[in-house]
């Protein structure tokens, strides 16, 4: 069984500052990670995924996450966050490399993005 | 990317009706749907797994004679809410899955309000 836990509820964080979103994993076997972004009242967007190579995985608008396999992490961050960035964040893990098929999403992480 | 379309994205309806709710892919053959829904202020859960042409499959917990899900073609699953309650005013996403694609695209969602 998989879980994913995203420590933080809610960030709030002023505009041009850096934001770092925190998210945790467990699972039996190997997994494949991904943040996707929803707005909102919509659906979810795929931010970035992580399926092997480079820990370092750099997304959409600007954001970056971590792999850290010792930790079981996956941090999210963007070093300079836009008003535009405000939303909700999810972290979610995969038994396939295929983003999107059979998530395990994590609580999710409100962003607000203060001017 | 590949366009999920959802449809309705609003939909309030009285205690006891059923409710459809439409996924169409709009520019690929989609080979595997998944349901979705999400309480508010909690996290996206999976509710069942569609492949076209077969039954679909329930997660633990799921009513499937509550939640008919229908995959009658390549471009279209429908979800039927029966005999809906308040209980289950959520929010229902759905992503689709081609089989010349590797990652799933969610729809917009739907927010389904029982009265």
């Amino acid at each position: 069984a998989q879980s994913v836990t995203q420590l933080d509820s809610q960030v709030p964080v002023f505009e041009e500052a850096p934001v770092e979103l925190r998210c945790n994993y467990s699972s039996s076997v190997s997994v494949y990670l991904f943040w996707y972004v929803q707005y909102p009242n919509q659906g979810l967007q795929l931010l970035l995924k992580y399926l092997s190579g480079s820990t370092l995985v750099k997304g959409i608008n600007g954001f970056e996450a971590e792999f850290n396999k010792s930790q079981t992490s996956f941090h999210l961050r963007k070093p300079s966050v836009h008003i535009s960035d405000t939303a909700e964040y999810f972290c979610a893990v995969s038994e396939s490399a295929a983003a999107g098929n059979k998530l395990t999403f994590g609580g999710g992480t409100r962003v607000l993005v203060k001017p | 990317g590949a366009v999920v379309s959802q449809h309705p994205s609003r939909v309030i309806c009285k205690s006891g009706t059923s409710v459809k709710i439409e996924c169409r892919s709009l520019d690929f053959q989609a080979t595997t749907m998944f349901w979705y829904r999400q309480f508010p202020k909690q996290s996206l859960m999976l509710m069942a797994t569609s492949n076209e042409g077969s039954k679909a499959t329930y997660e633990q917990g799921v009513e499937k004679d509550k939640f008919l899900i229908n995959h009658a073609s390549l471009t279209l699953s429908t979800l039927t809410v029966t005999s809906a309650h308040p209980e289950d005013s959520s929010f229902y996403i759905c992503s689709a899955r081609g089989r010349s694609t590797t990652e799933a695209f969610f729809g917009q969602g739907t927010r389904l309000t029982v009265v």
